[in-house]
């Protein structure tokens, strides 16, 4: 268990509506980045942040939100949802720096009907 | 564009039957090379990190190595409690030098009967 928890597991909204996913990262861990992964797909990188701050992100429009707390927890939030946002999202948490590893959560269900 | 690719997608082993998996990988510069183990419904649980070529990292059943543009998971006797998703992905820095970015492969499924 790599101590990385999210919020809700499973979840079904309309289309058009908003969803709000949450995540506390590993103790100890000041960097938090969040992944969507579709069926049979690899997980796709979404952004990442550090210092309350958004430090780097994919390739996804800005619908796809995001906020890191004082506690190094987060928030990822999309707005407008379509049918294609139906995904596993994934929270991973790491030490910020190069070579360290980054541990992922067990992601959140979301189905978009 | 860092690219990733894994094969084969599906491998089906009988317990005992060793094997390897390979991720191929074009990257400008790596920063890691990640495998990650991830059961059905369930988020990816970190494996090995590689880091420059000619590494390799083991772990019970499961041996890494890692090339200039590839990496090979070799499977020794595998179980059935090996069946999962095995998936690789690169690693990439920001400015200031962190792990930002994972670009991962689709994986390949492994299932082991016994």
């Amino acid at each position: 268990e790599t101590g990385v928890t999210q919020s809700p597991t499973h979840l079904i909204k309309t289309r058009g509506q908003q969803v709000t996913l949450r995540c506390s990262s590993q103790s100890g861990h000041n960097t938090v980045s969040w992944y969507q992964q579709a069926l049979g797909q690899g997980p796709q990188f979404i952004f990442q942040y550090y210092r309350e701050e958004e430090n780097g992100r994919g390739n996804f429009p800005p619908r796809f939100s995001g906020l890191q707390f004082p506690n190094y927890s987060s928030e990822l939030n999309v707005n407008a949802l379509e049918l294609d946002d139906s995904a596993l999202y994934l929270c991973a948490s790491s030490l910020y720096g190069s070579g360290n590893t980054i541990y992922f959560g067990e992601g959140s269900w979301l189905t978009v009907v | 564009e860092d690219q990733v690719t894994q094969s084969p997608e599906a491998l089906r082993l009988q317990e005992g039957e060793s094997s390897s998996l390979n991720c191929s990988y074009t990257v400008s510069g790596l920063r890691g090379l990640f495998w990650y183990r991830q059961d059905p419904g369930k988020g990816p649980e970190f494996l090995f990190t590689l880091y420059s070529a000619g590494e390799e990292k083991e772990k019970e059943r499961l041996k890494a190595t890692l090339t200039k543009k590839e990496s090979f998971l070799h499977i020794t006797a595998p179980k059935p409690e090996d069946s999962a998703t095995y998936l690789c992905a690169v690693g990439e820095t920001n400015s200031g030098g962190s792990n930002y970015k994972l670009t991962f492969g689709k994986g390949t499924l492994l299932t082991v009967n016994p």
